[in-house]
């Protein structure tokens, strides 16, 4: 059975600072997507890794994928208080469509 | 741009009462999704679809049933609501099942008492 496990699930950061999420998953599976999601509203995508050594960034966010390891990081660089949400990675189990998410790092970020 | 529409947004049903959620995208998307938020949790697959007629179960199928007789809509069907259907529903549409984002309706908080 597929596990996607996140940790830390809850991160409280001063701004400025930076820190890593870590996914791992515990199937093969090339393809890891993240997304975002503000309380209360829908899931936002902010990235998609297809390969392994795959490495995105979006402004203060930096995903990268270890098909390998089985672990994705979300890296977040000098963070400011819009960052605060929650951030989810998710695994497709091995491409027959079967979406497995983990339980989301809920992330508060301080002045 | 409307993207992913979802209807309702609440809903309140009484424990074995039937109803459909309803989910429509103008993107032309192959896939469509239903997943199930609970606290504390991540998303859960419901069923899926990969195109026009075509529908598989997903994580935890049990309760509900889909259909897909268009490319834009994907209805989701509780048969008989219990309280553990009490949750926050999530419908999502991509281009293709592989490689690329998925984009998600604003969710159907549904409460079954």
């Amino acid at each position: 059975e597929l596990k996607v496990e996140q940790n830390p699930l809850f991160l409280s950061m001063q701004e400025g600072k930076n820190y890593t999420i870590y996914c791992n998953y515990s199937t093969t599976s090339d393809r890891l997507y993240w997304y975002r999601q503000d309380p209360g509203k829908s899931l936002e995508s902010l990235f998609v890794l297809l390969s392994n050594g795959a490495v995105k960034q979006e402004g203060r966010l930096m995903a990268s994928l270890d098909t390998k390891a089985r672990l994705s990081t979300l890296h977040i660089t000098a963070a400011v208080h819009d960052l605060s949400a929650t951030y989810f990675c998710a695994v497709d189990m091995e491409g027959n469509n079967d979406m497995r998410f983990g339980a989301g790092t809920r992330l508060t970020v301080k002045p | 741009n409307a993207g992913v529409t979802q209807t309702p947004k609440f809903q309140v049903l009484k424990t074995g009462q039937s109803m459909t959620l309803q989910c429509a995208q103008d993107m032309n998307h192959e896939y469509m999704s239903w997943y199930r938020q609970d606290p504390g949790m991540g998303l859960r697959l419901i069923h899926y679809s990969v195109g026009a007629g075509i529908t598989d179960q997903g994580e935890v199928p049990n309760g509900y049933n889909v259909s897909r007789s268009t490319t834009e809509d994907f209805p989701l069907r509780l048969l008989s609501a219990a309280p553990s259907q009490t949750s926050v529903y999530f419908c999502a549409s991509s281009f293709g099942v592989l490689n690329t984002e998925a984009f998600f309706g604003q969710g159907t908080r549904l409460t079954v008492v």
